[in-house]
């Protein structure tokens, strides 16, 4: 399944780095989404897109900021990350808003030392 | 509140089938999905039920009971690929979008 790409697929920063994730589908969606997955626990939320613009902004430190050049590409720059970021990175999209069912790329495994 | 509940972990043999149960609570219903997960790998979509009954796809099965706050997920004939981890989200209309809520996910270990 190569519908929806994400880039790097593991990536190691340190605590001062920039660097950014990035994630592309190729369904013509127009919502995409960044979820966290750490170990035993749910999936969190994010940021949400819809058409470009942000939806939601989950409480998430801004540290991590997202950016939506198109409604083909969604980007997700870290900086000054914490250790407890430490996670997989998952970006999904859909085909709206109101479609509920969310295609998932195969995540960004990342590791702040 | 919204919670989703669900078994950490679960064993089964290959051949057998194995019922995976998520019950939850929110507000704003609309449909619950589930996913599979294998290890270092993206949730692939399994099924959706948004009305209370059996959905019945090829070894997978979904049922949902609105009314309980229940649904499993219901694998048969189990191969030892069927060994992975599965979602459980409950869609829900909140801030103006339908948001999916995860459950933390059933580990499925298949053996021979």
């Amino acid at each position: 399944e190569t519908g929806v790409t994400q880039t790097p697929r593991h990536l190691v920063m340190g605590m001062t780095n920039k660097k950014s994730l990035k994630c592309e589908q190729h369904l013509g969606h127009n919502a995409m989404y960044w979820y966290k997955q750490s170990a035993k626990k749910p999936l969190e939320l994010m940021f949400v897109y819809s058409l470009e613009e942000r939806v939601e902004n989950n409480s998430v430190p801004s540290r991590f900021s997202p950016e939506c050049p198109n409604s083909s590409h969604l980007f997700l720059h870290l900086h000054t990350l914490q250790p407890e970021d430490s996670a997989l990175y998952l970006c999904a999209s859909s085909q709206s808003l109101d479609q509920e069912t969310q295609y998932f790329g195969p995540g960004t495994r990342l590791l702040v030392l | 509140g919204q919670n989703i509940d669900q078994p950490t972990e679960m064993t089964a043999t290959e051949g057998a089938i194995v019922q995976i149960n998520c019950t939850y609570q929110t507000s704003g219903f609309n449909g619950l999905f589930w996913y599979q997960q294998h290890a270092g790998e993206a949730p692939t979509f399994l099924s959706y039920n948004v009305l209370d009954g059996l959905e019945e796809k090829g070894r997978f099965s979904s049922f949902l009971s609105r009314s309980k706050g229940y649904s499993y997920l219901l694998l048969k004939e189990l191969q030892m690929k069927d060994s992975a981890s599965y979602l459980c989200a409950v869609g829900g209309f909140s801030g103006g979008y339908n948001k999916l809520i995860f459950g933390a996910g059933t580990r499925l270990a298949v053996h021979p």
